[in-house]
């Protein structure tokens, strides 16, 4: 079983929908990266979060560090916002990162 | 901003080739990674370094190796390319400490044939 296990795979919206990916990690964790991969690979960083919720643009991000579980929300969605969202965390214990699998995310216009 | 550059966005060898990625940092990050990534597999580390000529496995070093000669270069090497190789090939940077957030490059995708 992977540490990091994101929902859904794949997901298609409409422009305008409320978006939500959800991550759940088995590990105890120093800090928690939501990462947004553009067709082509580029990586960028969204998020890093070790405690409650930030909002960036119509981006916000939660995590509950008892439930081992983050969400990433995005609202009025726009076909711009197509991507592979990648969960990431980073183990308490060594320090490394592990990442989830990715959701890849269709906004139709 | 921070700029992380990859050599090549794209690139195809042969089975048995030597093949050289190179990773450029532009921040003086001490922290430098290579990962690949693979359909449902999410990003997997092969090895990180941490200083210069300073490296360290990550979880699949198998196959590869590293160098880095320079703080703001970090090279990833295939001895004898193998086509279960073909894979995207991100490089990162980081400074280092616990919380540090890493800089993704554009990827290289290899194709081994």
């Amino acid at each position: 079983k992977n540490e990091v296990e994101q929902s859904p795979q794949n997901l298609t919206a409409q422009e305008g929908e409320f978006i939500t990916i959800n991550c759940s990690y088995s590990v105890g964790i120093s800090a928690l990266h939501w990462l947004q991969q553009h067709p082509g690979g580029g990586i960028v960083s969204l998020f890093m979060l070790s405690s409650g919720k930030k909002k960036h643009g119509r981006l916000i991000a939660t995590i509950n560090i008892q439930e081992k579980h983050s969400s990433l929300h995005i609202t009025a969605s726009h076909p711009r916002d197509s991507a592979v969202y990648i969960c990431a965390v980073r183990s308490y214990n060594n320090n490394d990162m592990r990442f989830g699998a990715g959701t890849r995310l269709t906004v139709k216009p | 901003d921070v700029k992380v550059t990859q050599s090549s966005r794209y690139l195809v060898k042969r089975t048995g080739e030597k093949v050289f990625l190179e990773c450029v940092q532009d921040m003086d990050h001490e922290n430098m990674f290579w990962y690949r990534q693979d359909p449902g597999l999410g990003l997997r580390l092969i090895y990180f370094s941490y200083d210069v000529k300073m490296k360290e496995k990550g979880d699949i070093p198998e196959g590869y190796s590293v160098s880095r000669e320079k703080k703001e270069r970090f090279s990833l090497i295939l001895e004898s390319a193998s086509t279960n190789q073909t894979s995207m090939y991100l490089c990162a940077s980081s400074y280092g400490g616990m919380y540090n957030e890493q800089f993704f490059g554009p990827g290289t995708r290899l194709t081994v044939l």
